[in-house]
């Protein structure tokens, strides 16, 4: 069974620029959630989707937004990066039954 | 801002000893709690969930939760080497599948 997969893992682009990290949740989850961890912190929250709607979303500016597919899996974009985007990034998936799996992230970094 | 708060370490432990690793929170709301451990450059993987008043215990771990104290924490207890990360504690007003809020961590040293 595999567990939430996150790609790509690492990554690197210049200010100004936009990216896209990917999610796909474990077999069987139906929420997805993603996390920016910056060095030396805990994960911050950033959205959680579910039935393809942003559900629920933390402190962070519109240059920060996502989408979930039909099958579950999700994305998060982030345009017009700044050195503070420069982060692990995590996606946690998880169902009403069982709690968060986290993936193993993706570090970006912002030069 | 609701927060949970933990002290950043790092607690340094012989091996052989009980761990001990604290967490308070201030969001009344709060139902579940997690830790977490997360080794350098890794993902951070679940030790235990509470959600009632009270001891739970897991193997060598054991979570405490006292809700009119607002405080968690988790006990580790034969402490080895391979425990050696950061411990994260995270609170939940919406049980398993609401937005997390972390505590900055506690980073764990057991010495041989």
């Amino acid at each position: 069974d595999a567990g939430v997969t996150q790609s790509p893992t690492h990554l690197i682009k210049t200010r100004g620029q936009q990216v896209t990290l990917r999610c796909s949740p474990k077999s069987g989850h139906d929420t997805v959630s993603w996390y920016q961890q910056a060095l030396g912190q805990g994960p911050q929250f950033i959205f959680q989707y579910y039935e393809e709607e942003e559900r629920q979303r933390g402190n962070f500016p519109d240059r920060f937004s996502g989408h979930q597919f039909p099958n579950y899996s999700s994305e998060l974009n982030v345009n017009a990066l700044l050195l503070g985007d420069s982060a692990l990034y995590l996606c946690a998936s998880s169902t009403f039954a069982y709690g968060y799996t986290f993936g193993s992230g993706t570090r970006l970094t912002v030069v | 801002q609701k927060e949970v708060e933990q002290n950043s370490g790092p607690l340094s432990v012989p091996e052989g000893a009980i761990a001990s690793l604290n967490c308070t929170y201030s969001d009344r709301g709060s139902q579940s709690f997690f830790w977490y451990r997360q080794y350098s450059g890794k993902s951070p993987e679940l030790i235990m969930s509470i959600y009632s008043n009270g001891d739970k215990e897991d193997g060598r771990f054991t979570a405490q939760l006292n809700k009119a104290s607002q405080y968690v924490s988790l006990l580790i207890r034969d402490s080895q080497p391979s425990d050696s990360a950061t411990y994260l504690c995270a609170s939940s007003t919406q049980g398993n599948t609401g937005k997390l809020i972390f505590g900055q961590g506690t980073t764990l040293q057991v010495k041989p």
